[in-house]
């Protein structure tokens, strides 16, 4: 139990243009989806964090017009990298944690990252 | 603020050899820790938790068990192999104070020859 997947895995695209990239729970509800950033041989860096029905809560630093985060439904969040520029390029990772009260857990569970590549 | 450190690398080991990756923490309250896998070109996996003090996670021969005394986490397995070559991170979430959001150590680089 507990997947989460992401779409498209690999995706190479023109400056200036726009990316969807897309994270759903599989098969479980996601109250909060978070988006992460790593670059090679680092850590992951957190964006922001998304709450179904509500605004993403964005980290220091990062763009919220740049970076468009929606999460409509309870599986489903898309991060939407709008004008990319090669400076984006990097592995875009989601994760979900499971919704409900009897699910006050702290784990996520993440997916398989995005790799974007702006030309 | 939380903040987890953990051992450089990378680790290269042979088949077999035992295991330990450091891993310590700050945090100002009762942390859960994870350790995540992260395999080359993938996302990362949960591969054990602990939620208090003295608990042992395990998985797949790993453990790891939670010393408040000490503030550390360290990942252990009695016998490597090839397989397990990956970037081994470790982690805290303190519900308390930021939910489920997760503090991330750096990552160690694990390499197993046959």
């Amino acid at each position: 139990g507990a997947v989460v997947s992401q779409h498209p895995s690999r995706v190479i695209c023109k400056s200036g243009t726009s990316v969807k990239i897309e994270c759903r729970s599989l098969d479980f509800q996601a109250t909060t989806m978070f988006w992460y950033r790593q670059f090679p041989k680092q850590s992951l860096m957190l964006m922001a964090t998304s709450n179904e029905g509500s605004k993403a809560t964005y980290e220091q630093g990062v763009e919220k017009d740049k970076f468009l985060i929606n999460h409509a439904s309870l599986t489903l969040s898309t991060l939407t990298v709008t004008s990319a520029h090669p400076e984006d390029s990097s592995f875009y990772i989601c994760s979900a944690t499971l919704a409900g009260a009897e699910h006050l857990t702290d784990t996520q569970y993440f997916g398989p990252g995005t790799r974007l590549t702006v030309l | 603020g939380n903040s987890v450190t953990q051992m450089e690398g990378p680790v290269t080991l042979s088949e077999e050899a035992f295991l330990t990756i450091n891993c310590t923490y700050t945090a100002t309250g009762y942390p859960s820790l994870f350790w995540y896998v992260q395999y080359p070109g993938e996302g990362l996996q949960l591969l054990l938790k602990a939620t208090k003090a003295d608990d042992k996670g395990s998985n797949k021969g790993f453990e790891a068990t939670y010393r408040k005394e000490t503030t550390s986490f360290h990942l252990e397995k009695g016998s490597v192999q090839v397989s397990d070559s990956a970037v081994y991170f470790c982690a805290l979430s303190e519900w308390e104070t930021s939910g489920s959001r997760l503090t991330f150590g750096e990552g160690t680089q694990l390499t197993v020859n046959p």
